[in-house]
């Protein structure tokens, strides 16, 4: 059971609006940043939002974050086939001194 | 060019000991905490350990307190997992990561997880 709570599942079809969502508590969420992460199955994972809603270089702007209290979203516009992976959002927790993933959201692009 | 790479995965029995390495580059690692995360066998990714620049504190999840301990050589820019009482959940492909920090009000944060190396498999089973 993680600490964050994503769907284990979203699909949409090409060029599409898909969001996904991750539901924490007062003691993560409510207070710290969230950050996404896009992880490809045998590839290392890949920050793809940090401090809610900030894209690294090299993200497209398809890709949105947004945080509200003790949840936060991830917004994917105009989606793509190589979409296609496990997205994670993650936290620090306060009370337990650590951080915490959701436990993840399999995008299929139909 | 910024980059990790794991070693030292591998099959172990249940209750023994095992010792990863992330060897950095391309960066200072002395100013950047650095984390293993993992991810079990058709699961989802979990923190395991963090240890700031300085090597002077560290953090871990519950699930491997007592048993793993994180550490670093800022002289080697190397990062280790001693890794003891392996149990069979323990199995995982492992992540070193480096942390993005920024500052903000006076303090500073570790931040985003940016640099993710490929990852080791650890097996552990009889």
């Amino acid at each position: 059971q993680s600490v964050l709570t994503q769907p284990p599942s979203a699909s949409g079809t090409p060029g599409q609006r898909v969001t996904i969502s991750c539901s924490g508590s007062s003691s993560n969420l409510g207070v710290n940043y969230a950050y996404w992460y896009q992880h490809l199955p045998g590839t290392a994972p890949k920050v793809l939002i940090y401090r809610n809603n900030q894209r690294p270089s090299g993200v497209p702007d398809r890709f949105s974050g947004s945080k509200s209290g003790t949840s936060a979203s991830l917004a994917i516009s105009g989606l793509r086939s190589e979409d296609e992976a496990d997205y994670y959002c993650a936290t620090w927790d306060d009370s337990l001194s650590g951080w915490v993933f959701g436990g993840g959201t399999k995008l299929t692009v139909l | 060019e910024v980059q990790l790479l794991e070693s030292g995965g591998g099959l172990v029995q249940p209750g023994g000991s095992l010792r990863l390495s992330c060897a950095a580059s391309g960066f200072t690692f002395t100013t950047y905490a650095m984390s293993w995360v993992r991810q079990a066998p058709g699961k989802g990714l979990e923190w395991v350990s963090t240890i700031i620049g300085s090597g002077d504190r560290t953090y871990y999840a519950d699930s491997v307190k007592g048993r793993f301990t994180s550490s670093r050589d800022n002289s080697k820019n190397t990062l280790s997992l001693q890794m003891n009482s392996l149990r069979a959940e323990d199995t995982a492909i492992y992540y070193c990561a480096k942390h993005d920090p920024y500052c903000s009000g006076g303090r500073c944060y570790m931040g985003a997880f940016d640099i993710w190396g490929q990852g080791t498999m650890l097996i552990v089973s009889s």
